[in-house]
């Protein structure tokens, strides 16, 4: 298996634009988690997805942050509009039942917004 | 507020050295976890240790858990430089599964 696919790995924009993430979760994993890390904040849970439902979502900065999973093997994060405090690296996870067993983490997408 | 808590925040050893660090959380859990970051990288999972274990072992780390002092510790014997990271705690916030990160040790191991 390829593990857990993020694109893109790399993105730089500037405020007010709209950001998307993209995150392919492993085959056969049915929970899929979005995580922002900062230096500042460390590692944060933005939402939590099981079977493609939204468990958790209360870790969402605010309205401007949106995901989705329309199907068990894709999963979207978009920021609209983006700010510079957004930079940061969002990393996706995906594990085979809930947070409690391992999860398996992509590379991470390293956003900065100017 | 962050569950788990690493301790130390840094940790620079000699290659050969053995390694602790050491995470403390505040309610009851189902299970904690050890992650590693290398720079640059997602984490990687390194041991899954239940609340109803105390030690786990995986080659050179060993894992403790103490649910009675709410502590866990990750052990690293016979350091290697390729073991320069850092070392993250997960838990669970007992019963929901949602797990929640510390900020981590960063270890360096000198050559």
């Amino acid at each position: 298996d390829a593990g857990v696919i993020q694109s893109p790995r790399h993105e730089v924009t500037e405020m007010g634009q709209e950001v998307t993430l993209r995150c392919k979760p492993i085959s056969g994993h049915n929970s899929l988690f979005w995580y922002r890390q900062t230096m500042m904040r460390g590692l944060e849970l933005l939402i939590y997805f099981n079977n493609n439902v939204p468990i958790d979502d209360s870790g969402m900065p605010e309205d401007r942050f949106s995901a989705k999973m329309p199907n068990a093997s894709f999963s979207t994060l978009k920021i609209q509009p983006s700010e510079p405090r957004d930079s940061a690296v969002y990393f996706c996870a995906s594990s085979f039942e809930g947070g409690g067993e391992t999860q398996y983490f992509g590379p991470g997408t390293r956003l900065l917004v100017l | 507020s962050q569950q788990g808590e690493e301790d130390p925040q840094a940790l620079s050893i000699q290659e050969g050295e053995n390694a602790t660090m050491n995470c403390s959380y505040k309610t009851s859990i189902n299970n904690l976890q050890w992650y590693r970051q290398n720079s640059g990288r997602g984490l990687v999972h390194l041991i899954l240790i239940r609340s109803n274990e105390r030690e786990k072992h995986s080659g050179r780390l060993r894992v403790t858990l103490d649910t009675s002092k709410k502590s866990s510790s990750l052990l690293i014997t016979a350091s290697r430089a390729a073991d320069t990271a850092s070392y993250f705690c997960a838990t669970d916030l007992g019963g929901s599964y949602i797990p929640t990160f510390g900020r981590g040790t960063s270890l360096i191991v000198h050559p």
